[in-house]
């Protein structure tokens, strides 16, 4: 099993609303990640977990809330966000250190209203 | 800080013909790895090539090759027999060497593969 499964796929929320984005890998993967996509642009880092350890935060904004219950599980909630972050929200997982593949998920496109 | 660099927005290749994608990056750092990923429609980043900085051989998988000029921070993709399937957005990434897996993307190419 080789899938990083992410829920929803699509998510449209109000900016008073508070949601969260769910995602979860099977393959024993102990680095997590939160990218932010923009239309035609590449990924962002936004979030690093290691060992369900928040290790890189990339200065983001505190309207988004990451969390790693356990090693499978990365959860990004998600409170008072703006029209501005509508996006692709990519999640990726990995083995931790050096060369190593990372493996992503389809992502969430959100859409702030 | 580490920057990449991909010149080319957009490319299209004709089925079955080859293609080269360039990229380049600054980094200060000797020891790194760098990526090839491509993205197509259905959304999902799928690793193409991978190659370790310290190594001098160029990877290779399938049609799949890398020119890696370390002296010239050169590290450019072809596909050969290009294929409909290889249409997507083709992003180069760097990492450091023992960074937290914090992949630094290009601005992508996006690659047509026409009939």
């Amino acid at each position: 099993d080789t899938e990083v499964t992410q829920t929803p796929k699509h998510l449209v929320m109000g900016m008073t609303n508070k949601k969260s984005l769910k995602c979860e890998q099977h393959m024993g993967h102990r680095a997590m990640y939160w990218y932010k996509q923009k239309a035609k642009k590449p990924p962002e880092l936004m979030f690093v977990y290691s060992y369900e350890k928040l290790s890189i935060n990339e200065s983001v904004p505190s309207r988004f809330s990451p969390e790693c219950p356990n090693s499978s599980l990365l959860n990004l909630h998600l409170h008072a966000l703006q029209p501005e972050d509508s996006a692709l929200y990519l999640c990726a997982s990995s083995r931790w250190g050096g060369n190593t593949e990372a493996f992503f998920g389809q992502g969430t496109r959100l859409t702030v209203v | 800080a580490q920057t990449v660099t991909q010149s080319q927005p957009e490319m299209s290749v004709q089925e079955a013909e080859t293609v080269t994608l360039s990229c380049t990056y600054d980094t200060s750092e000797s020891n790194y790895y760098l990526f090839w990923y491509k993205q197509p429609p259905s959304r999902q980043m799928i690793l193409v090539i991978r190659q370790e900085a310290y190594k001098q051989q160029n990877a290779t998988e399938n049609r799949f090759s890398v020119n890696f000029q370390k002296a010239a921070k050169s590290f450019s993709l072809k596909i050969s027999d290009s294929q409909l399937g290889d249409t997507a957005m083709y992003f180069c990434a760097f990492m450091k060497h023992d960074s937290g897996q914090n992949f630094v993307f290009g601005p992508g190419t996006r690659l047509s593969v026409l009939p």
